[in-house]
């Protein structure tokens, strides 16, 4: 069974928020957890993680729900180049668990 | 500013055939790791190593040998190809075996085989 789960798609007006959501209902205490973001035809590329409180870098917020068992991806203002799909990522030791991903589209 | 580094892009076999995918990475990372990608599925780890000597098995390791003689490449074997095993394989390294290090991955290596 898959440690994360996504929604599918999701579509984002330019310039405006967007929030992907995650669930990891069977998350344990010492897993991270970690966002990527894959273009077409590249590998995966690094967009944030976090533990237990919310996280802020240049590209993105991931706010952890209180019992770590969801969390989400905040790209604040939507551009172009944001469309790609977003996968969700449970870090446990030495091993990553991607989920299916949720294909963002970017409406000018 | 190479960063990780995956030969060939594209490769076509015969069942039955054996080949090696190569991971080359210039950051000195310890940590290096082969994902499989197939349609409409996310990646999933086969094999990783968090360092020269040490190898372990990820979730799906059946058919894959890995070894890692230094720092710098980790060879992915495949040594019998099955058509089960077509699909896109990514190299990754990140400096860190344990949870804050982020994965810095190749742009992939695309596999049929027939």
């Amino acid at each position: 069974d898959a440690k994360t789960t996504q929604p599918n798609s999701m579509e984002s007006n330019e310039e405006e928020p967007v929030h992907l959501p995650c669930n990891h209902s069977t998350i344990s205490g010492t897993d991270y957890i970690h966002w990527y973001r894959q273009l077409p035809s590249q590998g995966p590329e690094y967009v944030i993680h976090g533990l237990t409180s919310n996280v802020n870098n240049r590209m993105a917020s991931l706010a952890i729900a209180e019992d770590r068992k969801s969390s989400t991806l905040i790209l604040h203002r939507a551009t172009l180049r944001d469309a790609a799909v977003y996968y969700c990522i449970l870090r446990s030791g030495n091993q990553f668990y991607f989920g299916t991903g949720t294909s963002l589209t970017v409406i000018p | 500013n190479a960063g990780v580094t995956q030969t060939p892009k594209f490769q076509v076999l015969k069942t039955g055939q054996s080949m090696t995918l190569q991971c080359a990475q210039d950051m000195n990372h310890e940590y290096m790791s082969w994902y499989r990608q197939d349609p409409g599925m996310g990646l999933r780890l086969i094999h990783y190593s968090v360092g020269a000597g040490i190898t372990d098995q990820g979730e799906v390791p059946n058919g894959y040998n890995v070894s890692r003689s230094t720092t710098e490449d980790f060879p992915l074997r495949l040594l019998s190809a099955a058509p089960s095993q077509t699909s896109v394989y990514f190299c990754a390294s990140s400096p860190s075996g344990w949870g804050t290090g982020e994965l810095f991955f190749g742009e992939g290596s695309r596999l049929t085989v027939l």
